[in-house]
């Protein structure tokens, strides 16, 4: 079975600096893909960014890109020019490219932006 | 584009009662999710439908069920609650398209307590 770890229970930066929050994952399958969801206080689950295990290049969006190490099944989060309003839960997760669809997801990071 | 949406918001019920819980998906998805998301964890994928059929099931007793509607709405209901099944209930959608990535898109969910 898939499982997906973050070691980093809770994670503070100062506001516009840049943080790196981890993710391991372990899995046999050699396609899969890989996300980074946000959950703020209001409950809901954002995407924040995805990855396709094929892809050797890393995935950015905006502020958030990824270091997607392949053979050490590793995956973190690097959130430049933190704002406060990235101050959340975020949670690493994984899906299989066939198969059943479930997330497999990790228990989270919670970040916190100093002002 | 209307986004994922749920109800209700939140529920109060009591051990021994069934309880049912409504997602409506995204526009234009087809395939909905749901995720079971105790306080402080990550959510634990319960059951998927896709056209009107369970799509793969999670370590859940059965117990817990779920619809597919014609309109790809869905509905999860569970019968003689628990204590343990006080958790945020999330509805996710997503886009079925042969071996296309579809990134599951997260409804606010529902407080669901059990006194």
């Amino acid at each position: 079975a898939q499982t997906v770890t973050q070691s980093q229970p809770e994670m503070s930066v100062q506001e516009a600096e840049t943080v790196t929050l981890s993710c391991t994952y372990d899995t046999s399958e050699s396609d899969y893909y890989l996300f980074w969801y946000k959950q703020p206080p209001s409950r809901q689950m954002i995407l924040v960014i995805r990855q396709e295990a094929y892809k050797q290049q890393n995935a950015t969006e905006n502020r958030f890109s990824v270091n997607f190490q392949k053979a050490a099944k590793s995956f973190s989060l690097k959130i430049s020019d933190s704002q406060l309003g990235d101050a959340a839960m975020y949670f690493c997760a994984y899906k299989r490219a066939q198969g059943a669809q479930k997330l497999v997801f990790g228990q989270g990071t919670r970040l916190t932006i100093n002002p | 584009e209307t986004g994922v949406t749920q109800s209700p918001t939140h529920l109060i019920k009591t051990r021994g009662q069934q309880v049912t819980l409504r997602c409506s998906s995204q526009s234009g998805h087809n395939t909905v999710s749901w995720y079971q998301q105790a306080l402080g964890q990550g959510p634990q994928f319960i059951f998927q439908y896709y056209r009107e059929e369970e799509n793969g099931r999670g370590n859940f007793p059965p117990r817990f069920s779920g619809l597919q509607f014609p309109n790809y709405s869905s509905e999860l209901n569970v019968n003689a609650l628990e204590l343990d099944d006080s958790a945020l209930y999330l509805c996710a959608s997503s886009r079925a398209s042969g071996r296309a990535v579809e990134t599951q898109y997260f409804g606010p969910g529902t407080r669901l307590l059990v006194l």
